[in-house]
């Protein structure tokens, strides 16, 4: 089956620093990739879409500068949370869009606490 | 307005019990897809099932079963005989395409289900 993964699981990083996460398409060319950001209790809320190749759709309010994707390859795409702070803390998860008939797989997420 | 709403915030059953855990949606689109999703405390999410919305049959997968409702826009989800293991986050989802072709997953605000030994 169609396998996602995200790494790093858990990152801790000082305020200012910039953190990078990754989110593989294992088995499948993603052609589509999505960032979500999860606050605890809360629902999935989508960051980003990006499509291979181009530039990265943000939602209204989210940030291009701060939270940076690349999605270089068909099974690659990363999300950069530059000059992070405490607010940024937070679970982020990444799905990916194969070919299949709208199907979605989700990496197993990242939750990144800024000190 | 399109989105997904599940009211039920928070859901406690004693093991064996059934539970249902609802939800509606708003869209204007004709095609659609609905999606649940279960997050264990692991964080990840587990797929459960995708429906589109010219099939309202109601689907049966073991413990589980759905019911869809295109009269009532709802896709609520039923587990039989809860077990300790079936403890988690449930979210709906629908599947929206933007003003810009864009596609996107709108997920409810999911409901927290605890099974109690």
């Amino acid at each position: 089956g169609a396998v996602v993964s995200q790494h790093p699981s858990r990152v801790i990083c000082k305020s200012g620093t910039s953190v990078k996460i990754e989110c593989r398409s294992l088995d499948f060319q993603a052609t589509t990739m999505f960032w979500y950001r999860q606050f605890p209790k809360q629902s999935l809320m989508l960051m980003a879409t990006s499509n291979e190749g181009s530039k990265a759709t943000y939602e209204q309010g989210v940030e291009k500068d701060k939270f940076l994707i690349n999605h270089a390859s068909l099974t690659l795409s990363t999300l950069t949370v530059t000059s992070a702070h405490p607010e940024d803390s937070s679970f982020y998860i990444c799905s990916a869009r194969g070919t299949g008939p709208y199907g979605y797989t989700f990496g197993s997420g990242t939750r990144l606490t800024v000190v | 307005a399109q989105k997904v709403t599940q009211a039920q915030t928070e859901i406690s059953v004693v093991e064996k019990e059934d539970v249902t855990l609802d939800c509606v949606y708003e869209t204007r689109d004709t095609t659609y897809y609905l999606f649940w999703y279960k997050q264990p405390p692991s964080g990840e999410l587990v797929f459960l099932i995708r429906r589109n919305s010219f099939d309202e049959q109601n689907e049966i997968s073991g413990r589980y079963s759905w019911n869809f409702q295109k009269s009532t826009s709802s896709f609520n989800f039923t587990i039989t005989a809860s077990q300790v293991v079936d403890s988690a986050v449930y979210f709906c989802a629908l599947r929206l395409i933007s003003n810009f072709g864009n596609e996107k997953l709108t997920f409810g605000t999911g409901t927290r289900l605890t099974i109690i030994p």
